[in-house]
């Protein structure tokens, strides 16, 4: 049971172009949202984050956009850049027994082409 | 400088062979967790622990045990009942709630041999 699911296992994009990575949850109890990116062996790092009572969340280059109606989430990348090129984890979270317990996606792996 | 620290970064393990995953961290955080992950399946949860000497299982927690004793350590051992233990673990530990997301180890990679 995938309540957390990212589809398209692998994006690629141009620099300088936009990036959009979706997701898409089944729970409606959960109530955040994180995207992480993850570099090779190396542990994943947070990245931005949205509550359910936004439906937007900006940071610099990355937008999280959620659509509580539709269970989805995308975040956009803009503008792209060669060192953006990761695997990309979002994760959810909710309310019930406030465990801090974050449910990940199976991962959308991006490469940039310079 | 605060941070989480997972050693070894790469261990072998033979056949009917316990080992443990050290996981330190220094953030005074109080609740830490343990991922695996595997191609195409993301990160699964193994255990987690919100309050020292208190755990709980995760998803995936069959063959894998925990330990809590201080709140800097939350080492996992891998028992000879898991029966697919080669994989890329992650630790992690969160000051609370999830709007204070995770912070990540290095990982450690796992190979039986």
């Amino acid at each position: 049971d995938q309540q957390v699911k990212q589809n398209s296992p692998s994006l690629s994009v141009q620099e300088g172009r936009i990036s959009i990575l979706n997701c898409d949850y089944t729970n409606s109890m959960f109530d955040y949202f994180l995207w992480y990116k993850k570099y090779p062996a190396e542990g994943p790092t947070f990245l931005i984050s949205i509550s359910s009572i936004k439906d937007k969340n900006e940071d610099g280059r990355f937008t999280v956009f959620l659509n509580k109606s539709a269970k989805h989430l995308s975040l956009h990348i803009v503008p792209s850049q060669p060192g953006d090129s990761a695997v990309y984890f979002c994760a959810a979270s909710g309310r019930t027994g406030n465990t801090g317990k974050l449910i990940f996606g199976q991962g959308t792996t991006l490469q940039v082409k310079p | 400088d605060g941070g989480i620290t997972q050693s070894p970064k790469y261990l072998f393990r033979k056949e009917g062979q316990n080992v443990t995953l050290s996981c330190e961290q220094n953030l005074n955080h109080d609740a830490m967790y343990w991922y695996r992950q595997d191609p195409g399946q993301g990160l699964r949860l193994i255990y987690y622990s919100q309050i020292v000497n208190d755990f709980q299982k995760g998803d995936i927690a069959e063959g894998y045990s925990v330990s809590r004793e201080k709140k800097e350590s939350f080492p996992l051992t891998v028992t000879s009942a898991q029966k697919n233990p080669t994989a890329f673990y992650l630790c992690a530990s969160s000051a609370g709630p999830p709007n204070y997301g995770y912070t990540f180890g290095s990982g450690t990679r796992l190979t039986v041999v």
